[in-house]
C-alpha cells in the first residue's frame, strides 16, 4: 500500500508571510496532486505534476514534483487569509488509483 | 452545471440501521469514487467505479456496498450501520482514471449512534 506522508500538520502564519508545505512518500508516483479544501466542502484540485522534476505555478502558489517523483512542495508566497483550508497531496502509482496524504491545515490570520 | 451532487448533507443513524448515500454527477464521467475522510486522516477510498456496471473495492470496503446501473448514479449502502462508520463521506468524479482531475462533492456528514 503507497502512503503520503504531510508536514506539518498544522500552519498558522501572518498574512504576507511565506509558507512551503511538504509531501512525502517512499513509493514512486506517475504523477501527484494538490488539493484544497474549505470546512463544509469538498476538495478542489489545485495542480496536476505528472514529471520529475516538474514546477508548476499558479499565481502565488509554487508546486514541485521530486526528481525522483516520490515527494512533491507547495510554496505560497505572500499568504493571504483567503489561502486557509485543508492542503491535500494525492499521489497514482501507474494504473493505480489515488492515495491521499493526511493533509496539512493552513491558517493565515489578517 | 452542478457537477457532483450528494445528498443527504447530514444523517444521523443508530447502530444497526440501514442507509443509501445518494450520488450524481452531470459531467458523462466514466468514474466515479466513494471515499470516507476522518480527521488526521487524509481520504480513504472504499468504492470505486469505472463505468456502469462495473464496480471495485478501495482500501476500506467493508460494511458497504455499491452499485452502478448508469453513468450519472453511483449510491453507497451501508446495511449496518456502525459506531465506526461514524465519517464524512465524499463521492467523486473524473474523465479518465489516472492523472484526471477528482472533482468532488460536498459531502455527507454521517454519525452512527
Amino acid at each position: 500500500t503507497q502512503l503520503l506522508e504531510q508536514s506539518p500538520q498544522f500552519l498558522s502564519i501572518q498574512e504576507g508571510e511565506n509558507l512551503t508545505v511538504y509531501c512525502n512518500s517512499s513509493s514512486v508516483f506517475s504523477s501527484l496532486q494538490w488539493y484544497r479544501q474549505e470546512p463544509g466542502e469538498g476538495p478542489v484540485l489545485l495542480v496536476t505534476v505528472v514529471t520529475g522534476g516538474e514546477v508548476k505555478k499558479l499565481k502565488r502558489l509554487t508546486f514541485q514534483f521530486g526528481d525522483a517523483r516520490k515527494d512533491s512542495s507547495l510554496h505560497i508566497t505572500a499568504a493571504q487569509p483567503g489561502d486557509t483550508g485543508l492542503y491535500l497531496c494525492a499521489g497514482a502509482g501507474y494504473g493505480q488509483n489515488f492515495v491521499f496524504g493526511p493533509g496539512t491545515r493552513l491558517s493565515v490570520l489578517p | 452545471n452542478a457537477g457532483v451532487t450528494q445528498t443527504p448533507k447530514f444523517r444521523i443513524l443508530k447502530i444497526g440501521q440501514s442507509m443509501t448515500l445518494q450520488c450524481t454527477q452531470d459531467m458523462n464521467h466514466n468514474y466515479m469514487y466513494w471515499y470516507r475522510q476522518d480527521p488526521g486522516m487524509g481520504l480513504k477510498l472504499i468504492y470505486y467505479s469505472v463505468g456502469a456496471g462495473i464496480t471495485d473495492k478501495g482500501e476500506v470496503p467493508n460494511g458497504y456496498n455499491v452499485s452502478r446501473s448508469t453513468t450519472e448514479d453511483f449510491p453507497l449502502r451501508l446495511e449496518l450501520a456502525a459506531p465506526s462508520q461514524t465519517s464524512v463521506y465524499f463521492c467523486a468524479s473524473s474523465f479518465l482514471g489516472e492523472n484526471s482531475p477528482l472533482h468532488f462533492g460536498n459531502g455527507t456528514r454521517l454519525t452512527v449512534t
